[in-house]
């Protein structure tokens, strides 16, 4: 079973628009990150973030944490077609020792041009 | 630099036959991990190795799923008795384990592209 559920499941937007996608999880995590996923296959790893921050950035890429909410978003700013793909959160529990994720379902992003 | 990289990209077979899926890591890296994605969902963990070791097989879902890592690189994922509900991507991912804050760990894993299974 998984852990985190993202929110909305599709996203369809304009290019340059924001996108923001929204994660809730139910357990204490060691930290949470973002992965991408273009056309079902390999993940690429987008941000982490620790259980004691609040927020980080890279590039166009905003990720907020609050743990008090069990909660996470993922904001993408000023978007392109090529932004196009799905996008997962996966949380590390706080008792795994290791990086086991667990993901979410997932939201589908549609950048149209 | 090589990424992750798995074969076969695709896999057709008929149910009740044997698979083996492999998955070899970036090089150097200790840990490595073993997803399975059905249709529309999010990746599931199956099993975590640490060396050569299985240090977590908890996500595997029954007996008919094995996996090895003899060398402590290259992973094979062996199903047995494939049935239609085996249908899915199978993603390896590896990692360097590096201790972090507070007890835990903080490390990116590195996928990869995955294998297509469809069991018919």
């Amino acid at each position: 079973s998984q852990q985190g559920e993202e929110d909305p499941q599709a996203l369809s937007i304009q290019e340059g628009e924001n996108a923001t996608m929204n994660c809730s999880y139910k357990t204490s995590i060691n930290n949470l990150q973002w992965y991408r996923q273009n056309s079902g296959r390999g993940l690429v790893h987008l941000i982490l973030i620790r259980s004691n921050e609040r927020e980080k950035h890279s590039g166009r890429l905003r990720v907020t944490l609050d743990t008090s909410k069990k909660s996470s978003s993922l904001l993408i700013t000023a978007s392109r077609a090529a932004d196009t793909a799905s996008y997962f959160c996966a949380t590390v529990p706080f008792s795994g020792g290791y990086n086991k994720l667990i993901f979410g379902a997932g939201t589908r992003l549609a950048v149209h041009p | 630099g090589a990424g992750v990289s798995q074969t076969p990209s695709n896999k057709v077979t008929e149910k009740g036959k044997y698979v083996e899926l492999r998955c070899d890591p970036i090089s150097g890296h200790t840990a490595l991990y073993w997803y399975r994605q059905s249709l529309g969902q999010g990746p599931e963990f199956l099993i975590y190795f640490q060396g050569t070791g299985a240090a977590d097989d908890s996500g595997l879902p029954n007996d008919r799923f094995f996996a090895v890592r003899p060398e402590g690189s290259v992973s094979t994922l062996k199903i047995q008795r494939t049935e239609r509900g085996d249908s899915a991507v199978y993603l390896c991912a590896s990692s360097l384990i590096q201790a972090g804050g507070s007890g835990g760990y903080q490390e990116t894993q590195y996928f990869g592209p995955g294998t297509r299974l469809l069991v018919l």
